[in-house]
């Protein structure tokens, strides 16, 4: 079974300033997504960012971005330019390309705060 | 539009009492799904449904049961309710050509079983 490890409950970064947050990964499968989920105190799950495991190329989503190592199953996100709306719960997700199902397997999440 | 949406937004029960929590959607997408999220975690997989009529076991099935009886909805009953399904419970969908696509989250639903 595939599981997804997320190894900081919590970090902080100034207003303005970039973040890295971690996820590792353990899968047997060669295709596969990889996603950042961002949950704010309001509950909703909104999709941050998406990787295609047979992409090379890193995803972008404006100040979100990816480091995808496949080798190492390493997933981190970065937030450049930092802003106080940024604070929230990330959560990393995995999904496989294939089966019946496309269920996400998620990590336990890193809590974001933002300093002004 | 509406999306995804569910009732109630928050609900107590008290223990060895029955509830359902309904999911309904408006996209027409096939996959929907049943997470829970406990505090500190994840979400964890309950039951999902990949068309009308056809459901799944998750992770977490035990204590809950699922139908399908149309596209648009995707009810989840308690039965029995225990404090270890003290949770915020989320459906999800995700369109049958989804290979490449993700899923689409509901606000949530806050249960306190006491």
């Amino acid at each position: 079974a595939q599981t997804v490890t997320q190894s900081q409950p919590e970090m902080s970064v100034q207003e303005a300033e970039t973040v890295t947050l971690s996820c590792t990964y353990d899968t047997s499968e060669s295709d596969y997504y990889l996603f950042w989920y961002k949950q704010p105190p309001s509950r909703q799950m909104i999709l941050v960012i998406r990787q295609e495991a047979y992409k090379q190329q890193n995803a972008t989503e404006n100040r979100f971005s990816v480091n995808f190592q496949k080798a190492a199953k390493s997933f981190s996100l970065k937030i450049s330019d930092s802003q106080l709306g940024d604070a929230a719960m990330y959560f990393c997700a995995y999904r496989n390309s294939g089966g019946s199902n496309y269920k996400l397997t998620f990590g336990k999440g890193t809590l974001l705060t933002v300093n002004p | 539009n509406a999306g995804v949406t569910q009732t109630p937004k928050f609900r107590i029960l008290k223990i060895g009492q029955s509830m359902t929590l309904q999911c309904a959607q408006d996209m027409n997408h096939n996959y929907m799904y049943w997470y829970r999220q406990d505090p500190g975690m994840g979400l964890k997989l309950i039951y999902y449904s990949v068309g009308a009529g056809i459901t799944d076991k998750g992770e977490v099935p035990n204590g809950y049961n699922v139908s399908r009886s149309t596209t648009e909805d995707f009810p989840l009953r308690l039965e029995l309710a225990a404090p270890s399904q003290t949770s915020v419970y989320f459906c999800a969908t995700q369109p049958f050509k989804g290979r490449t696509d993700t899923q689409y989250f509901g606000p949530g639903t806050r249960l306190t079983v006491l």
